[in-house]
């Protein structure tokens, strides 16, 4: 079975600052790997995924994630915040053969202060 | 093109009652996944349809139920309502090239916001 592990429930940070959400995955096949923002009161909007090739995968608004398959990690960056990055976001994975079924983190919520 | 709406946006129900969510899709799309998301918790899968028939089943009882309609919209049925099923339900819908196939992007609503008293 695969998991997702989001190791930060809330993470705090002052506009134009740089931010990391991490996101740590399990799983004994291969798999693949979103990003998710939810603002209040919407649906889940994909920020960026990675399914191959470079480990470097850019997204919408600024935002990449670095895969690292020995740390089974995908963190998500971003090098300077703004105030409507505050959003809840969701680290989501799904496996090779299996699917459109994405498992998703707990979230990590971001607040984004001036 | 449309994005994915969902109705109601908020319900109410009594536990024991039964109801229905509805969900339509982006036009073309094949395949729809509903999730739910309990307060302060990431989305989880429920069931996928995959051109109309059910692929896949996430760990929820069979009083969860649904259909894909060719039209493209869907529905999630939940029977014998209980308090715990009071959640933000999500549908998704995306293209996808086969059943098995794991990398497609899902389009997700808005979502429906279900309160059991």
């Amino acid at each position: 079975a695969q998991s997702v592990t989001q190791l930060d429930s809330q993470v705090p940070v002052f506009e134009e600052a740089p931010v990391e959400l991490r996101c740590n995955y399990s799983s004994s096949v291969s798999v693949y790997l979103f990003w998710y923002v939810q603002y209040p009161n919407q649906g889940l909007q994909l920020l960026l995924k990675y399914l191959s090739g470079s480990t470097l995968v850019k997204g919408i608004n600024g935002f990449e994630a670095e895969f690292n398959k020995s740390q089974t990690s995908f963190h998500l960056r971003k090098p300077s915040v703004h105030i409507s990055d505050t959003a809840e976001y969701f680290c989501a994975v799904t496996f090779t053969g299996g699917g459109n079924k994405l498992t998703f983190g707990t979230g990590t919520q971001l607040k984004v202060e001036l | 093109e449309t994005g994915v709406t969902q109705s109601p946006t908020h319900l109410i129900k009594t536990r024991g009652q039964q109801v229905t969510l509805r969900c339509s899709s982006q036009s073309g799309h094949n395949t729809v996944s509903w999730y739910q998301q309990a307060l302060g918790q990431g989305p989880q899968f429920i069931f996928q349809y995959y051109r109309e028939e059910e692929n896949g089943r996430g760990n929820f009882p069979p009083r969860f139920s649904g259909l894909q309609f060719p039209n493209y919209s869907s529905e999630l049925n939940v029977n014998a309502l209980e308090l715990d099923d009071s959640a933000l339900y999500l549908c998704a819908s995306s293209l996808t090239i086969a059943a098995a196939s794991s990398t497609d992007t899902q389009y997700f609503g808005p979502g429906t916001r279900l309160t059991v008293l």
